[in-house]
């Protein structure tokens, strides 16, 4: 079955770099139409969409937060990572990563629009000095 | 960029009721782009239904959804006691993926 684990610091100070990892089993990220995202909320908020990495290396970010993040993936190893820089308070929430499939190798377009089906329990990342 | 409005922020309701949430989008979507998920608290979001109107793997028929344009709606026919969260429309028709603020469920 397909499960999601994000791992990284709880506490980071600010102005640094946030570095989560997103490990994952049950699918690969080289498989055409599968795509790994980012999503975040802060404490007693809503979910925001951050960052999403296709199999084939394409990447879309939040424009809101562009300049900030980066994310890659390393297919051998099963992870998506995120970098955010310059991390500030507001910044402070629970980063959840999550999986969505195009489901095209029955012939349909791997760019299909899909929802995120399978989602990590989330880790909770807090930014003060 | 798409802007989703959900109403009410809270919505009361009795056990055995039904609720009916709305999710409004700045800009007409593809309802085959529009989704529900529910959260309770220290959980992940729960797919519930994508395409608008169609209930993902597991998800009990007392969900469903409607809606096309700029309107959508979240309805649950009978609230069981499990019921009570968070539910979020998500629009993943392409960047930017956006989420509405959210609508509580509580219990009446």
């Amino acid at each position: 079955q397909i499960t999601l684990q994000e791992s990284g610091p709880t506490l980071v100070k600010p102005t640094e770099t946030l570095t989560l990892t997103c490990t994952f089993s049950g699918f690969s990220l080289s498989t055409s139409g599968v795509t790994v995202g980012w999503v975040r909320q802060p404490p007693g908020e809503a979910l925001q969409w951050l960052a999403l990495i296709y199999w084939n290396d394409d990447k879309r970010y939040s424009p809101s937060l562009k300049n900030r993040l980066t994310i890659t993936k390393d297919t051998s190893k099963n992870q998506v990572v995120l970098t955010m820089t310059n991390m500030d308070p507001v910044d402070t929430g629970t980063y959840y990563c999550a999986h969505r499939d195009a489901h095209c190798s029955s012939g349909t377009s791997c760019y299909t629009p899909t929802p995120f089906d399978y989602w990590g329990q989330g880790t909770l990342v807090t930014v003060s000095s | 960029e798409i802007v989703l409005t959900q109403s009410p922020a809270t919505l009361s309701v009795s056990p055995g009721e039904r609720a009916t949430l709305s999710c409004g989008a700045s800009q007409s979507v593809s309802s085959t782009h529009l989704a529900w998920y529910q959260q309770k608290p220290g959980l992940a979001p729960r797919l519930l239904i994508y395409d608008a109107s169609s209930r993902a793997a597991g998800i009990p028929d007392r969900f469903s959804g409607s809606g096309s344009g700029t309107d959508f709606t979240l309805t649950i026919s009978r609230l069981e006691p499990e019921d009570f969260a968070v539910y979020y429309c998500h629009y993943y028709g392409g960047s930017p993926w956006a989420f509405g603020q959210g609508t509580k469920v509580e219990i009446k």
